[in-house]
């Protein structure tokens, strides 16, 4: 079994600042490690996804990620934030054999400062 | 345009009754999943199946039920043993390997 964990539940930045969100997770087997963005009153879109190689996981608008297997994480950042960014955040572990289930984190809601 | 339909987005209905919603995708994936989301907790998954006339229990089962008889749809039944049923429901499918979840715009049901 797989778990997430997203420590922030809120993280507040100013425009044009630079954010990390963190997300830690736990597994017993090798996983698959996403980032997912979710405006209000919609469904979830796909930001970026590590499934091998090169750690270092570039997404959609400006975002990547890290995977650090000695620290079972997987932090996203963006270098530079805009208005358009606010959203939650989730982080997802997928187990990378079979059809494993997709577990979340509790999510983080990044909200930009004008 | 391959994707996930769920239907409808917002859904009312009195306490008592069951209600179903709709999730199809013609995405051709195997896997489909069902989550609720609540503010604050994130996203907890309700059933999931993995292959046509097989399902599992999620986290959060109590209270709703599914089926699977085509590939391309899994609908959610939310049964009146649902205490607290207001919530916003999220389907998603992954194909066989690897690779992310799609997901459907969500169907807001709020009980009246």
């Amino acid at each position: 079994a797989q778990s997430v964990t997203q420590l922030d539940s809120q993280v507040p930045v100013f425009e044009e600042a630079p954010v990390e969100l963190r997300c830690n997770y736990s597994s017993s087997v090798s996983v698959y490690l996403f980032w997912y963005v979710q405006y209000p009153n919609q469904g979830l879109q796909l930001l970026l996804k590590y499934l091998s190689g090169s750690t270092l996981v570039k997404g959609i608008n400006g975002f990547e990620a890290e995977f650090n297997k000695s620290q079972t994480s997987f932090h996203l950042r963006k270098p530079s934030v805009h208005i358009s960014d606010t959203a939650e955040y989730f982080c997802a572990v997928r187990g990378n054999f079979g059809n494993e289930k997709l577990t979340f984190g509790t999510g983080t809601r990044l909200t930009i400062i004008p | 345009d391959g994707g996930i339909t769920q239907s409808p987005k917002y859904l009312f209905r009195k306490e008592g009754q069951n209600v179903t919603l709709s999730c199809e995708q013609n995405l051709n994936h195997d896997a489909m999943y069902w989550y609720r989301q609540d503010p604050g907790q994130g996203l907890r998954l309700i059933y999931y199946s993995q292959i046509v006339n097989d399902f599992q229990k999620g986290d959060i089962a109590e209270g709703y039920s599914v089926s699977r008889e085509k590939k391309e749809s899994f609908p959610l039944t939310v049964t009146s043993a649902q205490k607290n049923p207001t919530a916003f429901y999220l389907c998603a499918s992954t194909p066989r390997l690897g690779a992310e979840a799609f997901f459907g715009q969500g169907t807001r049901l709020t009980v009246v």
